[in-house]
């Protein structure tokens, strides 16, 4: 099996930088996605090999992926940032992977 | 735009089958480089992969659940299924659709989902 750890939180005032990681053993060798998802919906993509941005998405949201850490960073983070954000990768050994999931507080 | 929706009971006993269908619609087929897959989320908890099909019909399924699951297309209909048994209060949980756009053994993400159906296991 393989597993993505994230901190369960995370918390950041208004207008600073966030940063949500997630773990795993050579993840800097996978590429790796994240997904927002606001309470009651369905996750959005805001992430997807490790550094890219779907269409649509704002550009304060950004990605990067090295040794053991992928790393969101949400640059002058806004209110409507508040979301739970899941990192995810494929491995050989157990496909699709989602990390635990890590709640964004914007105080 | 390509949508997804899924549909099913919302109530399954235990021991019994869960049986959900995904809709594709707008414009998109279920051909082409895509995998279509099934995530859940059970209450207040986290996501969890299901597995996924392709166009052809090959599956990959969640080592977990490879007993008890079985995932189906029919291209005819633009719908792909899901069919999990032996259910137990565990598989009670928000299930997804999701379109999977991938380079096989390089990168899988998901780009489209559904809404999420809630399926709860209750006697």
């Amino acid at each position: 099996s393989y597993d993505l750890t994230q901190p369960p939180s995370v918390s950041v005032s208004p207008g600073q930088t966030a940063s949500i990681t997630c773990s795993g053993d050579d993840l800097g060798y996978k590429y790796v996605s994240w997904y927002q998802q606001q309470p009651g919906q369905s996750p959005v993509l805001v992430i997807y090999q490790d550094n890219k941005r779907p269409s649509g998405i704002p550009e304060r949201f950004s990605g990067s992926n090295s040794g053991n850490t992928a790393t969101l960073t949400i640059s002058g983070t806004q209110a409507m940032d508040e979301a739970d954000y899941y990192c995810q990768a494929w491995d050989s050994s157990a496909a699709l992977v989602f990390g635990g999931g890590t709640k964004l507080t914007v105080l | 735009q390509v949508q997804l929706q899924e549909s099913g009971p919302g109530l399954v006993k235990p021991s019994q089958t869960l049986s959900l269908s995904c809709n594709v619609s707008g414009g998109s087929s279920l051909s082409g480089d895509y995998y279509w897959s099934w995530i859940r989320q059970p209450p207040g908890k986290g996501l969890e992969w299901l597995g996924y099909i392709s166009y052809s019909g090959n599956n990959y399924y969640n080592p977990s659940l490879w007993s008890r699951i079985i995932i189906s297309l029919d291209a005819s209909k633009n719908q792909f299924s899901l069919k999990l048994s032996s259910v137990t209060a565990a598989d009670t949980a928000v299930y997804y659709c999701a379109r999977i756009r991938y380079e096989f053994r390089h990168y899988y993400y998901m780009d489209v989902w559904g809404t999420g159906t809630t399926v709860t296991v209750s006697s």
